[in-house]
């Protein structure tokens, strides 16, 4: 069964420091992994989308990294802000059709002043 | 230009009633996607449109719950004889479909259902 796991589930940080989020997946076969940002009430945004070749990538504050023999993605935050709390979701789509997106429960960061 | 939205926002309705969600995609985006998100849950997959093809329906929980997507644009969920377990926040998404890379899918701000 396809799985994306996240943790932690829920972190709070201090404003001005770094901070990394990890997803594990069992999706196979695998096709490309994407990290959302989730404000309350508000619809995911996107942050970033890497395939299969691609281990690193960045977007502004935000790095992710893959490693698709371990199966494992990291959201890399630098210099959080208090905008930066929200849920992070990763989602990983397997290379099976449009549809075939499996979602992560998120992780709740939340950046305190 | 503007984003996905939806409507309405909120939406409270009793047990046994029915309900339209309307979906408003970004002009030009031929791919559209509904999910569900239930409390502390990752969202769910429902149904998938592209262009003029079949739609994707796989994700529907049950034959109460049907879409159309009417002109290749606007899109209705419709929840028929609603139930508690459907209360959730209803997620629109739209994007432009590549064949050849995976394509950025926009989010609405959702309709947070509640049935009481």
């Amino acid at each position: 069964k396809n799985q994306v796991e996240q943790s932690p589930q829920s972190l709070i940080i201090l404003e001005g420091k770094n901070c990394t989020l990890q997803c594990n997946y069992t999706v196979s076969p695998f096709s490309n992994l994407r990290w959302y940002k989730q404000d309350t009430g508000r619809g995911p945004v996107s942050l970033t989308i890497m395939t299969f070749s691609e281990n690193t990538k960045s977007n502004g504050r935000y790095t992710a990294t893959l490693d698709a023999d371990t199966k494992q993605s990291s959201l890399h935050i630098t210099a959080s802000q208090l905008s930066d709390s929200a849920s992070y979701i990763c989602v990983v789509s397997a290379n099976t059709g449009r549809r075939a997106l499996t979602f992560g429960s998120g992780t709740r960061l939340q950046v305190q002043p | 230009g503007a984003g996905v939205s939806q409507s309405p926002s909120n939406k409270v309705t009793e047990k046994g009633k029915d309900v339209e969600l309307r979906c408003d995609p970004i002009s030009g985006h031929t791919a559209l996607y509904w999910y569900r998100q239930s409390l502390g849950q990752g969202l769910e997959f429902l149904i998938y449109f592209q262009g003029n093809s079949a739609p994707d329906k796989s994700g529907l929980p049950s034959d109460r719950f049907s879409a159309e997507r009417t002109g290749g644009s606007v899109s209705t969920l419709t929840i028929q004889r609603t139930q508690q377990e459907d209360s959730a926040v209803y997620l629109c998404a739209s994007s432009l479909a590549y064949t050849n890379r995976p394509d950025t899918q926009y989010f609405g701000p959702g309709t947070r259902l509640t049935v009481l």
